[in-house]
């Protein structure tokens, strides 16, 4: 069965600086990964994703991540840290077996300090 | 564009009270639909999933029980609930054919 791994509960880092949230992952055959973000109290919003190709991925409100297949990693980053960047950082991999269910990870809250 | 909407956002209610919860998506047809609990340690976990009218997929046996009696319609429901059965409800849906979800606002239960 597939998994997702963030071994950070959380990441500290002051605004201005880069930021880095780590995910890990194993499943059978191609990965199909994504980040959201949650704000306390709300749905979780999707971020980015990859599928295929370049394994640099930009995704929504500067982030990007970064898929490392022989690492099994798509961690998660963004040159400038915001304030507002403050959230629960959730990775996810699509099940394999065909209905677009995602298996999470338990998340990381993200603080970024003025 | 497309919008999910989920009610209530709230709701407060007595261990052994029934429950329903429901989700409803705007602006596309035939989505994949899917239930999750979120607890308090922050975890997703999958509850239902639905790829069709009337076809349901329980990913976790509970007191819970999942709808779909229209399209676009998903619904959460307990004849008993539970103290256990506290946390954050998320729906979310993805189209058939593509692979990211997108998360209603999600109701909070407090089961007292």
């Amino acid at each position: 069965a597939q998994s997702v791994a963030q071994p950070e509960d959380q990441v500290n880092v002051a605004e201005g600086n880069p930021l880095t949230v780590k995910c890990t992952y194993s499943v059978s055959g191609n990965p199909y990964l994504f980040w959201y973000v949650q704000y306390p109290n709300r749905g979780l919003q999707f971020l980015l994703k990859y599928i295929t190709g370049d394994n640099l991925v930009k995704g929504s409100y500067g982030f990007e991540a970064e898929f490392n297949k022989s690492q099994t990693s798509f961690h998660l980053k963004k040159p400038s840290a915001l304030v507002s960047d403050s959230a629960l950082y959730f990775c996810a991999v699509r099940d394999p077996s065909g209905y677009s269910t995602l298996t999470f990870g338990k998340g990381t809250m993200l603080l970024v300090s003025p | 564009s497309q919008t999910i909407h989920q009610w209530p956002a709230t709701l407060v209610q007595p261990v052994g009270s029934p429950l329903s919860l429901e989700c409803t998506v705007e602006g596309t047809s035939n989505p994949n639909l899917y239930w999750y609990r979120q607890a308090a340690g922050r975890g997703l976990q999958l509850l239902f999933y639905s790829v069709g009218i009337g076809q349901i997929s329980s990913e976790v046996p509970q007191n819970l029980s999942a709808s779909r009696p229209q399209d676009r319609q998903f619904i959460l429901s307990s004849k008993k609930l539970l103290l256990s059965d506290s946390g954050f409800y998320l729906c979310a849906w993805s189209q058939a054919d593509s692979y990211e979800q997108y998360f209603g606002p999600g109701t909070r239960l407090t089961v007292t």
